[in-house]
């Protein structure tokens, strides 16, 4: 069966500190990764999407970027924190298929201070 | 841009009443998905309709698309406070790869 991790689970950074965040998923091969950002009981913004090792889609300009070096390996990365990074980082997957539906990590709860 | 609507944001009922979330666009999807997420976790996924018109059902959870498939409404009859968590709805165009989600509906369910 397929799992998808995600750490560290909290991290607590200062502004104009380097992030990197590391999501990998088990017992499937190629798959399509997603991160997400997502504010306290709010809905999911889709920050980058990668369809392959080093296929990198942004989705909205920030201070993020993302890096896919394998093929079950996805970084969510910045080389200066600010505060508005603070959130809640989920990272996705999928095998694409007819409904595109994407199954979830178990989260990154960043603060920035 | 694709915008989904969901309401309400956040509803607090008690154990046993019923209650209907909407999730609505002006956009039509080829497919729409409920997940369901607790703190502190990611979300899950409950179920997913694809055609106008359907409906499925999961235990007392029923999940309904629009005709149109624009819209979809999630209704939970007897709800329990395990039912309480966070509801998205998020849609897919069907060509891009991407989900659309709508901003949520907490649910707290008292006991």
């Amino acid at each position: 069966s397929q799992t998808i991790h995600q750490w560290p689970a909290t991290l607590v950074q200062p502004v104009g500190s380097p992030l990197s965040l590391e999501c990998t998923v088990e017992g499937t091969s190629n798959p399509n990764l997603y991160w997400y950002r997502q504010a306290a009981g709010r809905g999911l913004q889709l920050l980058f999407y990668s369809v392959g090792i080093g296929q990198i889609s942004s989705e909205v300009p920030q201070n993020l970027s993302a890096s896919r070096p394998q093929d079950r390996q996805f970084i969510l990365s910045s080389k200066k924190l600010l505060l508005s990074d603070s959130g809640f980082y989920l990272c996705a997957w999928n095998v694409g298929g007819l409904y595109n539906e994407q199954f979830f990590g178990p989260g990154t709860r960043l603060t920035v201070l | 841009t694709q915008l989904l609507e969901q309401s309400p944001q956040f509803l607090s009922i008690q154990e046993g009443e019923n209650l209907t979330v909407y999730c609505n666009s002006s956009s039509v999807f080829s497919s729409l998905q409920w997940y369901r997420q607790e703190p502190g976790e990611g979300p899950v996924l409950l179920v997913t309709v694809v055609t106008g018109g359907e409906v499925k059902k999961l235990k007392r959870l029923t999940f309904q698309f629009g005709d149109a498939r624009k819209d979809s409404s999630l209704h939970i009859t007897a709800a329990q406070p395990g039912d309480t968590g966070l509801y998205l709805c998020a849609g897919d165009s069907g060509n891009t790869g991407k989900l659309i989600f709508g901003q949520g509906t907490t649910l707290q369910v008292k006991p």
